[in-house]
């Protein structure tokens, strides 16, 4: 069964302190995994597509990385505006509906 | 550009009414799929269209769930007979290309008193 788990449920930082976001996998064929950003109240917002295991993907504070069994999100020097709840999903070859973890809740602490 | 829209964003039901969501998605966008997600949870896939065609409604929990995009546009979730586990927020996503990264929108909150 296909199956996305991520670590922590929530973690908070203090602003400036670098750290990572776990997503672990399982995927009958892998098609694509996905990081999204979700804000109280609104739609997720995509961030990141990675194919293949060894890819890296960077956007401003935030650089995702993959494996054959997991992906990191890695956050530097994070700004109170990077608070959100951070989403993982994967997309299995045979078929195109997304299958998502729970997420991790990130607070930053001024 | 315009991004996805749904509407309404809050919906209020009784028990045993039928309910209509609708979503607009980024024009030209072949791709559309309609998620459910629970308080702290991640979305749950529902039904996925490519075009017109309703090519998966795997995860339609009942047969009072139905969807449709009769002019590969705009779609609708309809609910049934709602009842109070089918309170959750409803999120409607597209695509630009099959396979490709999805788009979503602000979701519609349903809750059935």
């Amino acid at each position: 069964e296909d199956q996305v788990t991520q670590s922590p449920e929530a973690l908070r930082l203090q602003e400036g302190e670098s750290s990572s976001l776990n997503c672990s996998y399982t995927v009958s064929g892998l098609r694509g995994l996905f990081w999204y950003r979700q804000d109280p109240g609104k739609g997720p917002e995509f961030l990141f597509t990675l194919y293949s295991a060894g890819e890296e993907k960077e956007k401003e504070r935030l650089k995702a990385t993959l494996t054959k069994k997991e992906s990191f999100l890695h956050i530097t020097a994070p700004k109170p505006e990077d608070s959100a709840t951070y989403l993982c999903a994967v997309q299995a070859v045979s078929n195109y509906q997304l299958i998502w973890g729970a997420g991790t809740k990130l607070i930053i602490k001024p | 550009g315009a991004g996805v829209s749904q509407s309404p964003r809050y919906k209020v039901a009784k028990r045993g009414q039928d309910v209509a969501l609708r979503c607009d998605p980024i024009s030209g966008h072949v791709s559309l799929f309609w998620y459910q997600q629970a308080l702290g949870q991640g979305p749950e896939f529902l039904t996925y269209f490519q075009n017109e065609a309703q090519l998966d409604k795997s995860g339609l929990p009942s047969d009072r769930f139905f969807a449709e995009r009769p002019e590969g546009s705009v779609s609708t979730l309809k609910i049934q007979r709602t009842q109070q586990e089918d309170s959750a927020v409803y999120l409607c996503a597209s695509s630009p290309r099959v396979g490709g990264e999805q788009f979503f929108g602000p979701g519609t909150r349903l809750t059935v008193l």
